[in-house]
C-alpha cells in the first residue's frame, strides 16, 4: 500500500539531546514537509522540500533541521536548541509542480523533559 | 499575509443533527487553493477536499457539503445527520499557488457528536 510512515509513533528524550524523526513515502511525490501540532493550535509548517537536495525552511524552522537525500526520506533532527520541542509532529507529501492536496503520516508524539 | 480563522474551537451536538463549521479566510492572491482536512484521535490528517478560488460552486459528498463564498472569505463546512465517528478535529487551509505549496492553516474546530 502507497502511503506515508512516520517512526517512532511515540518517542521520549531527556533535555539536550539532538532526537532524529523518521518520515518515509512510496507514493513518489516531490514534494515533502514537516509540520509542528500544539493543543489547541493549528499546524505549523517547520521545513518543506520541493525535491531532493533542497530544502526551505518554513515558519518555525529555528531548533531544528532537515536533510532530504532520497526522493521518499525527510527526516527532521530536533536540536538541543529548541525551546520547546514537546509536541505532535506530522509528515506529510503531495505532488510538486501544482496546488495538490498533501498527504499526511501518523505522526510521532515527542515529549521532551 | 495569509491567515485562516476557525473561530469555532469546540462544537458539541447529538447524533443525528446537522452541525457547521465556519472557515473564514484572508488572502490578497486572486488564485489560491482551499482545503478541509479531518483530524480522528488517531492522528492522521484526513483530506477531505480542495476547492480552487474560481470555482464557487457549493459541493455535496454523501453527508457533507462545503459552501464557498468569495464575497465574505468563507469556506464553511457542513455535516448533515451527524455520527459518534465525525467526531474528530478538523482543520481548514489555505495554499498560495505560486510558493511551493506552502499550506496556511486554521487552529481547527473539535467536533464532538454525543449518542
Amino acid at each position: 500500500d502507497g502511503g506515508i510512515t512516520q517512526s517512532p509513533k511515540y518517542l521520549f528524550r531527556k533535555e539536550g539531546q539532538n532526537v532524529t524523526l523518521s518520515c518515509e513515502q512510496n507514493l513518489n511525490h516531490d514534494a515533502m514537509y514537516w509540520y509542528r501540532q500544539d493543543p489547541g493550535q493549528g499546524l505549523r509548517l517547520i521545513y518543506y522540500s520541493q525535491i531532493v537536495n533542497d530544502f526551505q525552511k518554513g515558519d518555525i524552522a529555528e531548533g531544528y533541521s532537515v536533510s532530504r537525500e532520497k526522493k521518499e526520506s525527510f527526516p527532521l533532527t530536533v536540536t538541543s536548541a529548541q525551546k520547546n520541542p514537546t509536541a505532535f509532529y506530522l509528515c506529510a507529501s503531495s505532488p510538486a509542480g501544482t496546488t495538490y492536496e498533501q498527504y499526511f503520516g501518523p505522526g510521532t508524539r515527542l515529549t521532551v523533559t | 499575509a495569509q491567515k485562516v480563522t476557525q473561530a469555532q474551537t469546540e462544537i458539541s451536538v447529538v447524533e443525528k443533527e446537522d452541525v457547521t463549521l465556519d472557515c473564514v479566510y484572508e488572502t490578497r492572491d486572486t488564485t489560491y487553493y482551499l482545503f478541509w482536512y479531518k483530524q480522528p484521535p488517531s492522528g492522521e490528517l484526513v483530506f477531505l477536499i480542495r476547492r480552487n478560488s474560481f470555482d464557487e460552486q457549493n459541493e455535496i459528498s454523501g453527508r457533507y457539503s462545503w459552501n464557498f463564498q468569495k464575497s465574505t472569505s468563507s469556506f464553511n463546512f457542513t455535516i448533515t445527520a451527524s455520527q459518534v465517528v465525525d467526531s474528530a478535529v478538523y482543520f481548514c487551509a489555505l495554499c498560495r499557488t505560486n510558493t511551493g505549496n506552502q499550506f496556511y492553516f486554521g487552529t481547527g474546530t473539535s467536533l464532538t457528536v454525543i449518542p
